[in-house]
């Protein structure tokens, strides 16, 4: 079974500083990872994903990830926040050879002070 | 662009109500998700399609069913709503393995 942690329910930052949000997971075979963001009352938009290769992923808005096999991790950054980032954030996982759903973790809601 | 449309945004029906919850996707994608999303759970999948007339069960199946009778659209019916499936349901859809591309999801309150 595969399965998602994301071990932060909030994340408070300044305007101008770095953010984290981060994400572990557990799949039995090779991983794929994405991340996604949702604005209130809104679907969820993909931001980014790992499928293979380099470990350090970029994606929308100035989103990146970093894939860390030994750690199981997929932490999404960025150099500098935006009020405008303020948002729930999914990180997902899909086993390469399981079925073709996702799981998601439980979502981090990232608030970016001005 | 990939888009997803649910075609209700916000619905209230009443407790014993039938409940159709329409999705289209416009990139000739073979699946199709249907998830339930809850604060503090995430997003839970209920029944997922991978092509037409075929489904899955997801998580979440129980009190709930689907239809696709079409490759474009995926329904899911709730035989008779209750008052613990209030929630935002999400349809989303995939070519393959690859990325899965969301609507704007649907909130449904039971009263």
């Amino acid at each position: 079974a595969q399965s998602v942690a994301q071990p932060e329910d909030q994340v408070n930052v300044a305007e101008g500083n770095p953010l984290t949000v981060k994400c572990t997971y557990s799949v039995s075979g090779n991983p794929y990872l994405f991340w996604y963001v949702q604005y209130p009352n809104r679907g969820l938009q993909f931001l980014l994903k790992y499928i293979t290769g380099d470990n350090l992923v970029k994606g929308s808005y100035g989103f990146e990830a970093e894939f860390n096999k030994s750690q199981t991790s997929f932490h999404l950054k960025k150099p500098s926040a935006l009020v405008s980032d303020s948002a729930l954030y999914f990180c997902a996982v899909r086993d390469w050879g399981s079925a073709r759903q996702l799981t998601f973790g439980s979502g981090t809601q990232l608030t970016v002070l001005p | 662009d990939v888009k997803v449309t649910q075609s209700s945004r916000y619905l209230v029906k009443r407790t014993g109500e039938k409940v159709f919850l329409e999705c289209v996707q416009d990139m000739d994608h073979e699946n199709m998700f249907w998830y339930r999303q809850d604060p503090g759970l995430g997003l839970r999948l209920i029944y997922f399609s991978y092509d037409v007339k075929m489904k899955e069960k997801g998580d979440i199946p129980e009190g709930y069913s689907v239809s696709r009778e079409k490759k474009e659209r995926f329904s899911l019916i709730l035989e008779s709503a209750s008052t613990n499936q209030t929630s935002m349901y999400l349809c989303a859809s995939s070519l393959g393995s690859n990325t899965i591309y969301f609507g704007e999801g649907s909130w449904l309150t039971v009263v």
